[in-house]
């Protein structure tokens, strides 16, 4: 299947300060890009869907301004969490599809907030 | 998207098929059934998926009932490295990019015992 890249794997970072998680699409190109989070023993929850060029579409409840989503080119997105906090350590997975595609996921990138 | 039902957990002898059922019963006939895996900590990797046909790859197979309210995910040889939470999830057929999204359940818990 098609790979799907994330960077970094992990990160962790100090309360207050700002973490960019990329999202790469390596041997095609993603018309659509998709933003999970998952925290533990739960399953993966939808935060926003981008497509290229134009805005993110964001699920109910996820704050736009503090998780900004960039869709630049159709092989990368970024997911920059603004102003973290403890309570935004979680498990960040982005998936990539071409057009009505199955989707590809990305190895996700464990976020620690301290 | 319709809604899908998977019980939460499941074991299955090494090298043995496991089967993994999924209910969906109010699918529409416009609606695919998907079938993606996590292993922990990872991100959810694509499986297989189909329509009303039965489908089959080199990972799996996919059978899915004649009225098609209900699938089963075969993995015909299971080793250890099946071990995985399985989701079963169903989503609308749309053309165009950017029309359809993953919505994950609690998926199924495959324990694949030595």
């Amino acid at each position: 299947g098609a790979v799907v890249s994330q960077h970094p794997s992990w990160v962790i970072c100090k309360s207050g300060t700002s973490v960019k998680i990329e999202c790469r699409s390596l041997d095609f190109q993603a018309t659509t890009m998709f933003w999970y989070r998952q925290f533990p023993k739960q399953s993966l929850m939808l935060m926003a869907t981008s497509n290229e060029g134009s805005k993110a579409t964001y699920e109910q409840g996820v704050e736009k301004d503090k998780f900004l989503i960039n869709h630049a080119s159709l092989t990368l997105s970024t997911l920059t969490v603004t102003s973290a906090h403890p309570e935004d350590s979680s498990f960040y997975i982005c998936s990539a599809r071409i057009k009505n595609t199955e989707a590809f996921f990305g190895q996700g990138t464990r976020l620690t907030v301290v | 998207d319709a809604k899908t039902t998977q019980p939460p957990s499941m074991d299955c002898a090494e090298g043995r098929a496991a089967n993994l059922p999924c209910n969906h019963s109010t699918i529409s006939g416009n609606e695919y059934v998907y079938w993606y895996r996590q292993i922990h900590s990872q991100g959810p990797q694509y499986i297989i998926h189909g329509l009303k046909n039965n489908e089959t790859n080199e990972m799996a197979s996919l059978i899915i009932t004649e009225d098609r309210k209900s699938s089963t995910l075969i993995l015909p040889h299971a080793t250890l490295r099946d071990t995985a939470v399985y989701y079963c999830i169903v989503r609308v057929a749309h053309s165009g990019a950017g029309s359809y999204q993953l919505t994950f359940g609690k998926g199924t818990k495959l324990s694949v015992i030595p």
